[in-house]
């Protein structure tokens, strides 16, 4: 069993419109969680960081934590045709010190 | 600030031949280092991590090793390249274990 799980997609969503990742984890112990957003060919790159359950947002990005459903979800809002990437969700668990990633969702915005 | 500088861009070698890719961080101290590999289409895979100079935590038994010979210095080594080392190579840092961390550009290595 995957310990975090993300839809592959693509998501394909129009420009202007709400884009919503999804991502759950099956250790209850994990204490922070992170969105990465990656690029064809490139590094991943930090978009967001939550540790508490509820939202936070970050001008067009909303992190969502939900700890007793055990997911977190990333919405995009006015998406862009410049938001086409990879999202990664990465997990870190106190008891395996360990930073663990989802296998992306490929995210495509259409003009 | 802080910055991560991973060489090279990119790399391409043949099979057998030794490897080494280096990582340093500059703008802190006592980071945590992270070597991660993802292959094409893959998520990231972790291969080692390292909390402080000569600590090294193998993640994955492989025919990779890695060394922390200075506190921002991170190096993966291989004696002997295998095709399936290929791949794209990123080194991470973080201030501590459960805060965010940060890639350098990555080195792609193929093997032929």
């Amino acid at each position: 069993q995957k310990e975090v799980e993300q839809n592959s997609g693509p998501l394909s969503v129009p420009e202007g419109a709400i884009a919503s990742l999804n991502c759950t984890y099956s250790d209850r112990g994990s204490q922070s969680f992170f969105w990465y957003r990656q690029y064809s060919g490139k590094s991943p790159e930090l978009i967001m960081f939550i540790y508490s359950n509820g939202d936070k947002e970050d001008g067009r990005f909303t992190a969502q934590l939900n700890k007793a459903s055990q997911y977190v979800s990333l919405l995009i809002r006015d998406s862009q045709p410049s938001d086409s990437a990879t999202y990664l969700c990465a997990v870190y668990n106190n008891a395996g010190n360990m930073l663990t990633f989802g296998g992306g969702t490929r995210l495509m915005v259409k003009p | 600030s802080q910055t991560i500088h991973q060489w090279p861009a990119t790399l391409v070698q043949p099979v057998g031949s030794p490897l080494s890719l280096e990582c340093t961080v500059e703008g802190t101290s006592n980071p945590n280092l992270y070597w991660y590999r993802q292959a094409a289409g893959r998520g990231l895979q972790l291969l080692f991590y390292s909390v402080g100079i000569g600590q090294i935590s193998s993640e994955v038994p492989q025919n990779l090793s890695a060394s922390r010979p200075q506190d921002r210095q991170f190096i993966l080594s291989s004696k002997k390249l295998l095709l399936s080392d290929s791949g794209f190579y990123l080194c991470a840092w973080s201030a501590m274990s459960n805060q965010p961390q940060h890639f350098g550009d990555g080195t792609r290595l193929s093997i032929l």
